[in-house]
């Protein structure tokens, strides 16, 4: 069974920097390209980035891009995203998921159930 | 304002059908059937409900199903039940960008 668990979210002020994990197991991480999609208050669900498999490309929303930077480990099937120069508006629920295939990302399969950043002083 | 416009809420009575539409651009959806239906119950995961336009995984009922036409693509639940009550967000692949989602449509079982 796929899983998928986020870790490491929590409260932190405007400027301020974080880290989520997201542990993966039940299939082959390396294998699948695998996305943070958010979710902010009372809005829809943003696909903020997606790294391909392997030792594979990354990509962003325009509202991320140059603040975060997705990364994965292969070896402890662990996805990361790094939160740089965080905003109010990048208050969130912060999902993993794990996309279709290697490379591109057409559908998103497994998610996990999310964590809570808040951005706030 | 999100890349794909959805209804923001519709609603139907038990057993009767209802359709969730989404519309995007050449861009996106009409570019591929590169489409995607979740479910969302709120504090919970979502779930892919259809994939590539009209494909359902396996453990979905078929009483979800999908389809597209130019730039819009749907999504119809028939024999509506109470449990059905949840967000729905459709997605899409787009050129050269990552994908994109629409703002959800929330459904009432009445």
């Amino acid at each position: 069974e796929v899983q998928l668990v986020e870790s490491g979210g929590g409260l932190v002020q405007p400027g301020g920097s974080l880290r989520l994990s997201c542990a993966a197991s039940g299939f082959n991480f390396r294998n699948y390209a695998m996305s943070w999609v958010r979710q902010a208050p009372g809005k829809g669900l943003e696909c903020v980035s997606v790294i391909s498999g392997g030792d594979g490309g990354t990509d962003y929303a325009d509202s991320v891009k140059g603040r975060f930077t997705i990364s994965r480990d292969n070896s402890r099937k662990t996805l990361f995203l790094q939160m740089n120069s965080l905003r109010a508006e990048d208050t969130a629920v912060y999902y993993c998921a794990r996309s279709s295939g290697f490379a591109v990302t057409t559908y998103f399969d497994s998610w996990g159930l999310g964590s809570l950043v808040t951005v706030s002083s | 304002q999100s890349a794909l416009t959805q209804p923001a809420s519709v609603s139907g009575s038990p057993g009767q059908s209802i359709t969730i539409s989404c519309t995007g651009t050449s861009s996106d959806v009409g570019y591929s059937n590169y489409v995607s239906w979740y479910l969302h119950h709120p504090g919970k995961a979502p779930k892919l409900m259809i994939y590539d336009v009209s494909n359902r995984p396996s453990g979905v009922s078929n009483r979800f199903s999908g389809s597209k036409s130019g730039n819009t693509a749907s999504l119809t639940i028939s024999g509506l039940q109470a449990e059905d009550e949840a967000d729905f967000y459709c997605s899409s692949y787009r050129i050269n960008s990552i994908p994109v989602f629409g703002g959800g449509t929330k459904l009432t079982v009445l």
